[in-house]
């Protein structure tokens, strides 16, 4: 199984901050990465995919970008809306998530 | 608009079977791959396992092997998920997630999740 590993696992940050989430991958999985958003109680949101592709709807504050085994997650400035956890996901290989991310208010 | 309508919470005994409904409006149900997730409390996602388009064919991540069965209904638009000899670890909430037609599994629309409890 491929393993992703998320970091940090918590992150504490102010509104408008340039925020950053770190994805690897136990081996190269080209770049067939998604990052998902999730708030208490709700279902996961589909945010990006292949590594870098935007979902439609989705705000333009939030950028992917890697390949290979190396990816990130930017929130270029941070809204109230945005604090959640935050999820990598491969699927090169069937499918595995990162352990997640939690953005919380600094 | 998109959306997956899950059915009801579920307490169940180790050793049973539970199945998961999915039902599917403002798509063309015959068109997208279904996948199932789920997450457990304390712990991360985890992917269970796909139906394709056809309604025939399956895949599911090892964890599952033997012990998930996934089918669909077409005249409903529903999709089924049962978990069978269920232990306490099985205690989550399991999504049902729309996939692309590509086949890619990546998920664009998740169902509002259905909570089922293992416990004596």
């Amino acid at each position: 199984d491929i393993q992703m590993t998320q970091s940090p696992s918590t992150l504490s940050a102010s509104v408008g901050d340039r925020v950053t989430i770190t994805c690897r991958a136990s081996q190269s999985i080209s770049n067939w990465l998604a990052w998902y958003q999730q708030k208490p109680g709700k279902a996961p949101k589909l945010l990006i995919y292949k590594a870098s592709s935007l979902e439609s709807g989705v705000p333009s504050r939030f950028s992917g970008s890697g390949s290979g085994t190396e990816f990130t997650l930017t929130i270029s400035s941070l809204q109230p809306d945005d604090f959640a956890t935050y999820y990598c996901q491969q699927y090169n290989s069937d499918s595995t998530f990162g352990q997640g991310t939690k953005v919380e208010i600094k | 608009q998109v959306q997956l309508v899950q059915s009801g919470a579920e307490v169940k005994k180790p050793g049973a079977s539970v199945k998961v409904s999915c039902k599917a409006f403002g798509y063309n149900f015959n068109t997208y791959y279904m996948h199932w997730v789920r997450l457990a409390p304390g712990q991360g996602l985890e992917w269970i396992g796909f139906l394709t388009p056809g309604g025939v064919d399956t895949g599911r991540a090892q964890n599952f092997q033997g012990r998930v069965s996934m089918t669909r209904d077409t005249s409903t638009n529903t999709v089924y998920m049962e978990l069978s000899s269920l232990r306490s670890e099985d205690t989550a909430i399991y999504y049902c997630a729309r996939g692309p037609p590509t086949g890619a599994y990546y998920f664009d629309s998740w169902g509002q999740g259905a909570l089922v409890t293992v416990s004596s």
